[in-house]
């Protein structure tokens, strides 16, 4: 059984197109993160949802939009993709934002590629 | 704000040499610490963690770390590497208190030799 599953695990597109990337945990964890990871491997947080409810929202383009229809899935939106979308997109999951002993399982992983 | 350091980007070993990566971290309150490996083309898996106790801390696959709380470290050690350990290893921070988000370091590339 997967933890953290997404989907697709692959995705190339064209610039400009929209596209979706699908988070899904089965560990009945409160919290869930997206991550993007460039090619210099740097993992930096964009959004975090506690509970269906957004936290955290980093310094990131208002082109992607996550959601959140239930606290086992958070996914996201990204509109009009651009070149330096292109990166891995990693979902994870915490017992609880603010639990004082938590840590995060991650997903596989998306490799996004615009061109 | 918070920040974490891996001072080491890029280490290459040869197999049965002993491994030590650096992670330093600039918050002075009480911090969850962690470390993840990211075997080629994977995602990253838990290696070990430090939340209280005892300080030194011991992980999957034989490594360990130790958390220095004046030195604000907690470095990875292994005494003695294999072919198969080659991986990014990250380590990561976590605020008790603060935003409780994790703060990643920028990674280390290890390469091992057979």
């Amino acid at each position: 059984d997967t933890a953290v599953s997404q989907t697709p695990k692959y995705l190339v597109t064209q610039m400009g197109n929209d596209k979706s990337i699908k988070c899904e945990q089965n560990l009945g964890h409160d919290t869930m993160y997206w991550y993007k990871q460039d090619s210099k491997k740097f993992l930096k947080i964009m959004f975090s949802y506690n509970n269906k409810e957004l936290i955290i929202n980093e310094t990131v383009p208002n082109r992607f939009s996550p959601k959140s229809p239930d606290k086992a899935h958070l996914n996201l939106h990204i509109n009009s993709l651009e070149l330096g979308d292109s990166a891995v997109y990693f979902c994870a999951s915490s017992l609880s934002i603010d639990t004082s002993y938590n840590e995060q399982f991650f997903g596989p992983g998306t490799r996004l590629t615009v061109l | 704000a918070q920040s974490v350091s891996q001072h080491n980007h890029h280490v290459i070993l040869s197999e049965a040499a002993s491994l030590e990566l650096g992670c330093n971290y600039s918050y002075g309150g009480t911090v969850n610490l962690f470390w993840y490996v990211q075997y080629p083309g994977q995602h990253l898996q838990l290696l070990l963690k430090y939340f209280s106790g005892d300080p030194l801390v011991k992980g999957i696959k034989g490594f360990e770390a130790e958390f220095i709380k004046s030195k604000f470290s907690f470095n990875l050690r292994k005494p003695s590497v294999q072919w198969s350990d080659t991986a990014e290893y990250f380590c990561a921070v976590r605020v008790l208190g603060g935003s409780y988000i994790p703060t990643f370091g920028r990674g280390t590339s290890l390469i091992v030799h057979p």
